[in-house]
Order: structure tokens, then sequence, then C-alpha cells
């Protein structure tokens, strides 16, 4: 079973400030997906990433195969960035095609 | 689009009672999972489908039946809730794009008390 721990757990920030959040898993992955959870429970998809780096407005997401880590980067932070974030991975073959494993999430506070 | 929609937002049941969690997607989606999330945890796999007529289990399975007659809806079963069923539950629809790119859909989620 794949282990995928987040860091930091919780994180309080100004806004403006450059926002890192990191994912670590401890077996081999075919993709690893960047969640998005407001309060009041929607679950949001950013990112699908296999390899290198991906940009959508303020978000970036960076994955390192052979280190086996993933950080979720947001630029220029925002009140309405706080969320709780969510790192989830898929592995190989058969079943795991289509099973993720998520991470317990990063809390994100932004605070004006 | 309606996207990924859940039936009811929320529910109580006592110890031994049934129900079912309805979920549909009207994407023409593949795949559909479904999903606890409880405090401290990451969420956790209940069931998925890879189409209609062909379903499986995931992490957490026991006490959950599902079926998938039709490619829109994929019910979740609580055969007998127990308190330890308590949770938010989350239906999932996805599809695999050229490239092997795949967006996640979620629906709005369940709250479930089960006293």
């Amino acid at each position: 079973k794949n282990e995928v721990e987040q860091s930091p757990q919780n994180l309080t920030a100004q806004e403006g400030e450059f926002i890192t959040i990191n994912c670590s898993y401890s077996v081999g992955i075919s993709a690893l997906h960047w969640l998005q959870q407001h309060p009041g429970g929607g679950i949001v998809s950013l990112f699908m990433l296999s390899s290198g780096k991906k940009k959508h407005g303020r978000l970036i997401a960076t994955i390192n195969i052979q280190e086996k880590h993933s950080s979720l980067h947001i630029t220029a932070s925002h009140p309405r960035d706080s969320a709780v974030y969510i790192c989830a991975v898929k592995g190989f073959g058969g079943g795991s095609n289509y099973k993720l494993t998520f991470g317990k999430g990063t809390l994100l506070t932004v605070n004006p | 689009n309606a996207g990924v929609t859940q039936t009811p937002k929320f529910q109580v049941l006592k110890t031994g009672q049934s129900m079912t969690l309805q979920c549909a997607q009207d994407m023409n989606h593949e795949y559909m999972s479904w999903y606890r999330q409880d405090p401290g945890m990451g969420l956790r796999l209940i069931h998925y489908s890879v189409g209609a007529g062909i379903t499986d289990q995931g992490e957490v399975p026991n006490g959950y039946n599902v079926s998938r007659s039709t490619t829109e809806d994929f019910p979740l079963r609580l055969l007998s809730a127990a308190p330890s069923q308590t949770s938010v539950y989350f239906c999932a629809s996805s599809y695999a794009l050229a490239g092997g790119q795949e967006t996640q859909y979620f629906g709005p989620g369940t709250r479930l008390l089960v006293l």
C-alpha cells in the first residue's frame, strides 16, 4: 500500500505570500493528483501530473518521480485560496489503474 | 451538465437501519467510485466501478454494497448501519483522455450520522 504524506499539516500565510505544500509517497506511481477542498466540503481537481511541471493561473505543481515527491506552489496567495489541499496517487496496472490513495490534506489559511 | 450529483445531502440513521446513497453523473464517464472522509484521515476508497456491470472493492468495503446497472448511476448501499459508518461520503467519476490525462469530478458529498 502506498503511504502518502503531506507537509505541513497546517499552514497560515499572509496575503501575497508564496506558498509551498509538499507530498511524498512510498511506492512508484503512474500519476499524482492535487485536489482542493473548500470549507463546506466540495472537492475540486486542480492538477494531474505524471512528470515535470504544470501551471494554471497562480498555481504550479511539480513532481520528481525519482525522489517520489511533488510540490504545489501558490504565488501571490489570496484569502480565497484558503482551503484544504489534498494529494492523491495512482499506482500501476490492474485495479491500481483506478484506485487513488490520498494524503490527509494540508489546511491553508491566508489572512488579509 | 449537472456533473456528479449525490442525494441525500444529510441523513441520520439508527443502528441497524439500511439505506442507499445515490450518485449520478451525466458526463458519460466510465469510472466511478465511492469514498468516505473521516476527521484526521485521508479519503478512503470504498468501492469502484470501471463500467456498467463491473464493480470491485476498495480499501474499506465492509458493510457496503454497490451495483452499476447503467453508466450514469452508482448507488452505495449500507446493509445494516453502524456508528462506525458515521462519515462524509463522496462519489467521484472520471474518464481517461488521450495521453493518459484524466480529471476527477467529485459530488458534493453526503453527511451520514448513525446513532
